[in-house]
């Protein structure tokens, strides 16, 4: 079985400010990493994954999150923020066999002017 | 795109009625989820779904919950005797064989028991 932890529940940021959301799993098996993006009264949606290879790896809207293998994390980074950033971020993980999802608690993103 | 969709948005029931939320999932996938996000807290996955059975659930996936493929394109939910802690969220994703193996979501189904 698969966990995640999402080590900040509310992270308030200036806009044009860089930002960080940490995420920290565990597994005793290997995993694809996922983050998803749920802005408000919407889905979820992908922004970025990890699979193999590179461990740094880009997504959409200027997202990118780092594979660390011997820390078991996958934080995602974005060097500038927009208003339009303002949403809920989680961090999920899945094994290689059902490849269900496992979802951390979540990080809310709010970015002011 | 193509793109995942679920009906009703929200649907509102009365304690101990059936619901059933439907799903239609890229039309070339053959893998299907359900999760559901009670509010305020995470999403948790429900069932999985391949070649017309279960392939894995959760111990929230009791004998009250069924899902069912009843044609190539739909993906139902059945719920058949709503409770409160019901009240959530309803998500269907599918995804294709390989790839990349994301999990393409739909917009989901707030479903809200009284």
């Amino acid at each position: 079985a698969q966990s995640v932890t999402q080590l900040d529940s509310q992270v308030p940021v200036f806009e044009e400010a860089p930002v960080e959301l940490r995420c920290n799993y565990s597994s005793s098996v290997s995993v694809y990493l996922f983050w998803y993006v749920q802005y408000p009264n919407q889905g979820l949606q992908l922004l970025l994954k990890y699979l193999s290879g590179s461990t740094l790896v880009k997504g959409i809207n200027g997202f990118e999150a780092e594979f660390n293998k011997s820390q078991t994390s996958f934080h995602l980074r974005k060097p500038s923020v927009h208003i339009s950033d303002t949403a809920e971020y989680f961090c999920a993980v899945s094994d290689h066999f059902d490849y269900k999802l496992s979802f951390g608690a979540g990080t809310t993103v709010t970015v002011r002017a | 795109e193509p793109e995942v969709t679920q009906t009703p948005s929200h649907q509102v029931t009365q304690m101990g009625q059936e619901v059933i939320l439907r799903c239609v999932p890229i039309s070339n996938h053959l893998y299907f989820y359900w999760y559901r996000q009670i509010l305020g807290q995470k999403v948790e996955f429900l069932v999985s779904f391949y070649n017309n059975e279960i392939s894995e659930k959760s111990e929230i996936f009791d004998d009250q919950f069924s899902v069912e493929r009843p044609d190539g394109s739909n993906f139902t939910l059945k719920i058949r005797s709503t409770k409160l802690e019901d009240s959530a969220m309803y998500f269907c994703a599918s995804r294709k064989d390989g790839g990349t193996y994301e999990q393409y979501f739909g917009p989901g189904t707030r479903l809200t028991v009284t």
